[in-house]
């Protein structure tokens, strides 16, 4: 199973948006609907901010949100904050209890 | 609240048998799908393997034939075997809670590997 496909940086300024994309196959992205998003901060665990699509943990605000289209999913941080800049992670389910997880996203607040 | 802990040697010489445990508290060991996921240094996160008690394994294609995944529901544990061990090993590993087999709820902080004679 190959990474998903994420771009290696986004940006945006305070309170605007950025939208991170993760492009897979029929076999994993677009075959399922278990897409979850991990923000990671340096040197810290990941930590689940969407999952199966677009469902949000509680506590997690409601500036996360996520979407699918086809192989590629989407997710979109609203009102961007200074505690956004982070890693993004996309993970997809593939298939016979199998993940895959995408190659990363640094998103920066400007 | 469910807690992660990652345990095991921080140091492993090449080809030789890297192994961790992973000890939950505030879950029950044998309800839940458990994951191992690594991060080499700067780079992305790749699943290795998830247990769950009434199913068993499954792993990583890429690694299935080096890992071992187990569980100890006396201790609340779980762990990680990985054989024959390169430097391209060397990385953090977190062990993780799943949400079914299809996400990731809870993380234990990571404890570094490093494979290195």
């Amino acid at each position: 199973q190959s990474a998903l496909t994420q771009p290696p940086s986004a940006s945006g300024s305070l309170r605007q948006s950025v939208t991170i994309s993760c492009t897979g196959t029929s076999s994993d992205v677009g075959g399922y609907n278990y897409v979850s998003w991990y923000q990671q901060h340096p040197g810290k665990a990941p930590k689940l901010m969407i999952y199966e699509v677009s469902k949000r943990p509680s506590g997690v605000p409601d500036r996360f949100s996520g979407s699918k289209s086809g192989n590629t999913a989407s997710l979109t941080v609203s009102g961007l904050q200074a505690e956004d800049e982070a890693d993004y992670y996309c993970s997809s389910y593939a298939g016979s209890s199998r993940s895959v997880f995408g190659t990363g996203t640094k998103v920066s607040v400007l | 609240q469910v807690q992660l802990q990652e345990s095991g040697p921080g140091l492993v010489k090449p080809s030789e048998t890297l192994s961790l445990t992973c000890t939950v508290s505030g879950a029950p060991i044998s309800s839940y799908y458990w994951s191992w996921i690594r991060q080499p240094a700067g780079k992305g996160l790749e699943w290795i393997g998830r247990v769950y008690t009434r199913e068993g394994t499954n792993y990583n294609p890429s690694l299935k034939s080096r890992v071992t995944m187990s569980v100890d529901t006396s201790k609340n544990q779980f762990s990680l075997n990985l054989r024959s061990v390169t430097a391209a090993d060397t990385a953090v590993y977190f062990c993780a809670r799943g949400g079914g087999d299809t996400y990731f709820i809870d993380w234990g902080q990571g404890t570094l590997v490093t494979v290195s004679s």
